[in-house]
């Protein structure tokens, strides 16, 4: 089957870096994308991984490691706005088709 | 502004009532998704729809009715509910082409309570 695994919630200081984990188990993997959700919003992606190695988007970065099953999202000089919570999905085969499953998202809370 | 309107933004409805929430988007796509959002709980796939056809049912139970009159607009009719059920529902679209795993752009949802 497949599952998604990532921290609960992080603390972080404003103009920090924080790097934000996932692990993952799926068969046929097609992908892993991050998204940011701000409370009482719609996600919103923010980049995807389907090679190994670094995707930097501005001050957003994703990692993946396909062999160990792992990526992580890296926010550098934290902004206040970048409380939210951060979902990692991956797109793995089940049964004939592809499947986007979510993890349970990771609420980031940045303090002054 | 999203391409994906959802409406209503909140919904009140008791066990025996039947309401509809409405999703349409504006991007083009050609598939389109329900997810189920409770709290403290991932996002949870309901139904997909492809090119209009639906392709995904994930065990949902049937007093959840979908319906995709077309690419663009997508219906999610409800009758005889549970407290349980109270959640936020989000509507989804992509453009799926084959294999390519392409991103998906979410509506704010519709936060239901059944009361």
């Amino acid at each position: 089957g497949q599952n998604i695994d990532q921290p609960t919630e992080m603390t972080a200081t404003e103009g920090a870096i924080v790097q934000i984990n996932c692990t993952y188990q799926t068969s046929g993997f097609n992908g892993l994308f991050w998204y940011q959700q701000h409370a009482g919003e719609a996600p919103t992606f923010l980049s995807y991984n389907v090679l190994d190695g670094l995707e930097e988007k501005g001050r957003f970065s994703s990692f993946l490691s396909r062999s160990k099953g792992y990526s992580y999202l890296l926010l550098k000089e934290l902004q206040m706005k970048d409380s939210a919570s951060y979902l990692c999905a991956v797109r793995g085969r089940m049964d004939s088709s592809y499947k986007l499953i979510f993890g349970s998202g990771t609420r980031l809370l940045v303090r002054p | 502004e999203t391409g994906v309107t959802q409406t209503p933004r909140h919904l009140v409805m008791g066990m025996t009532n039947k309401k509809s929430l409405k999703c349409e988007q504006h991007l083009g796509h050609n598939a389109m998704y329900w997810y189920k959002q409770s709290a403290k709980k991932p996002l949870e796939l309901m139904f997909v729809y492809n090119f209009k056809e639906q392709t995904e049912n994930n065990s949902v139970p049937s007093r959840f009715s979908p319906e995709c009159p077309n690419s663009s607009h997508l219906f999610l009719h409800l009758h005889t509910l549970q407290p349980e059920d109270s959640a936020l529902y989000l509507c989804a679209s992509s453009q799926e082409v084959s294999q390519v795993p392409s991103p998906l752009h979410f509506g704010n949802g519709t936060r239901l309570t059944v009361t």
